[in-house]
């Protein structure tokens, strides 16, 4: 299997502007989750897909934010009129439901909103 | 719900010394994972070892192992014959089975191996 892989891996942008990020899970994992990670913290959960399927959403996704997952393989998160506040990591995973359905997780896009 | 602690915002440990990282946990969950990541400085979570909840043995993987008590709600990695590569945050994780898209993470330990 090939990894979790994200793209973009860097993005900086002004303020006000939509960013969309994609992420490519382990093939054959129908399950993928969306985090943000900021400075010194552990990871938050944004939002799951079991297949095409968004299943739930944290509180933390402001109406800004909407993630799909089309066909249920990749998916992107984009956010809408970034601010500031958005500047973080985002991290995707994905596991397959089954045993301890382990997430797996890819490097992440590191987001600087001016 | 769920809360995970890790205490020790650093830990140093010498080269080929073995050190134990702290995680505590709480949860109403009958049933729930732990879970331990890795984090390098490149930002990539790396999975390290994974507990169940009802596992009668404490997990093993490699240089790794995972000190669980469970009456105390306890997880702690062990990493054994730390190498100067294991420099790095680590991070403790649970998912209980009825919140089994939210994984938990406490805010992560990092671990500087000195030479």
């Amino acid at each position: 299997d090939t990894g979790v892989s994200q793209n973009p891996r860097h993005k900086i942008t002004k303020r006000g502007q939509n960013v969309t990020f994609r992420c490519d899970p382990i093939s054959e994992h129908n399950r993928l989750y969306w985090y943000r990670q900021t400075l010194g913290q552990g990871p938050e959960f944004l939002t799951y897909f079991q297949n095409e399927a968004q299943l739930e959403k944290s509180r933390l996704l402001s109406d800004r934010f909407s993630a799909e997952r089309p066909k249920g393989s990749f998916s992107t998160l984009e956010i809408q009129r970034t601010e500031q506040g958005d500047s973080a990591m985002y991290l995707c995973a994905s596991s397959r439901l089954a045993g301890a359905d382990t997430q797996y997780f890819g490097p992440g896009t590191r987001l600087t909103v001016l | 719900a769920q809360k995970i602690t890790q205490t020790q915002p650093g830990m140093f440990v010498q080269e080929k010394e073995a050190v134990t990282l702290d995680c505590t946990y709480d949860t109403s969950d009958p049933s729930y994972g732990l879970f331990w990541y890795k984090q390098p400085s490149s930002g990539e979570m790396i999975f390290l070892i994974y507990q169940g909840s009802y596992d009668q043995q404490n997990a093993t993987e490699g240089r790794y192992s995972l000190n669980f008590q469970k009456a105390r709600k306890s997880a702690n990695l062990v990493i054994s014959a730390s190498q100067l590569g294991d420099s790095a945050m680590y991070f403790c994780a649970m998912r209980g089975v009825n919140n089994n898209n939210d994984m938990r993470f406490g805010a992560g330990t990092r671990l500087t191996v000195k030479p």
